[in-house]
């Protein structure tokens, strides 16, 4: 079966700037998560969407991070504006449903200079 | 909040050396996960474990599950080269569906 997608690989921006990330989950896959991974650390959850409802946001800086799952397929993570501290690499998962492991998608390294 | 932490943060062997990798976190857990992640890489699904006292073996991989089901723990036996990475573990608090990822303990072996 086909992973799941993510883009872009690599984004470099300024701090200000807004950025957006883009997920495909496995075709079929209710659940769909949206991880950040700074460097050195393990990931931390920004938001479950179970299939285009919202199951957990509450570790998402909501002042500047929003996020949504259109007809509950793929996802849109929107940072705006970027702060320095935003530097790290997003991941997205799925899982057909949420007691089952996870499967990661390559994720999106973000640089704010 | 819920805390998962990992014990030790790094650990470099000789090949064939086995490695262990603790997992404690602050509360009961419903289950625990375990994932590896190779250098530049996204983490890779490796193991739930879901029932107090449970041991599971996948090769030269033991996983076990406290009888508290607030620790957990990976060795491997007679560690390889491909063994390199950061081994995640990421407990899920009873009643809740949010996994909680430690950070992780890098694991260097040199041939």
């Amino acid at each position: 079966e086909a992973g799941v997608a993510q883009s872009p690989r690599y984004k470099i921006i300024e701090k200000r700037q807004s950025v957006a990330f883009w997920c495909n989950p496995i075709s079929g896959h209710a659940t769909l998560y949206w991880y950040q991974q700074i460097l050195g650390q393990g990931p931390k959850l920004l938001i479950q969407f179970q299939n285009n409802g919202v199951v957990d946001d509450s570790q998402l800086p909501k002042d500047r991070f929003s996020a949504e799952r259109l007809k509950g397929v793929d996802s849109t993570l929107k940072i705006q504006p970027a702060k320095l501290e935003d530097s790290a690499v997003y991941l997205c998962a799925s899982n057909p449903w949420t007691d089952l492991g996870y499967t990661f998608g390559s994720g999106t390294r973000l640089t704010v200079v | 909040g819920q805390q998962v932490m990992q014990i030790p943060q790094y650990q470099h062997v000789q090949e064939g050396e086995d490695f262990t990798t603790y997992c404690n976190s602050s509360t009961t857990l419903s289950n625990i996960q375990w994932y590896k992640q190779r250098p530049g890489g996204h983490p890779v699904f490796l193991i739930q474990l879901v029932k107090s006292g449970e041991v599971k073996k996948q090769k030269r991989l033991t996983f076990q599950f406290g009888e508290a089901k607030k620790n957990s723990s990976l060795h491997i036996t007679a560690t390889q080269t491909t063994d390199v990475g950061t081994y995640f573990c990421a407990g899920r608090k009873s009643g809740y569906s949010t996994l909680t990822f430690g950070k992780g303990t890098m694991l260097l072996v040199s041939p």
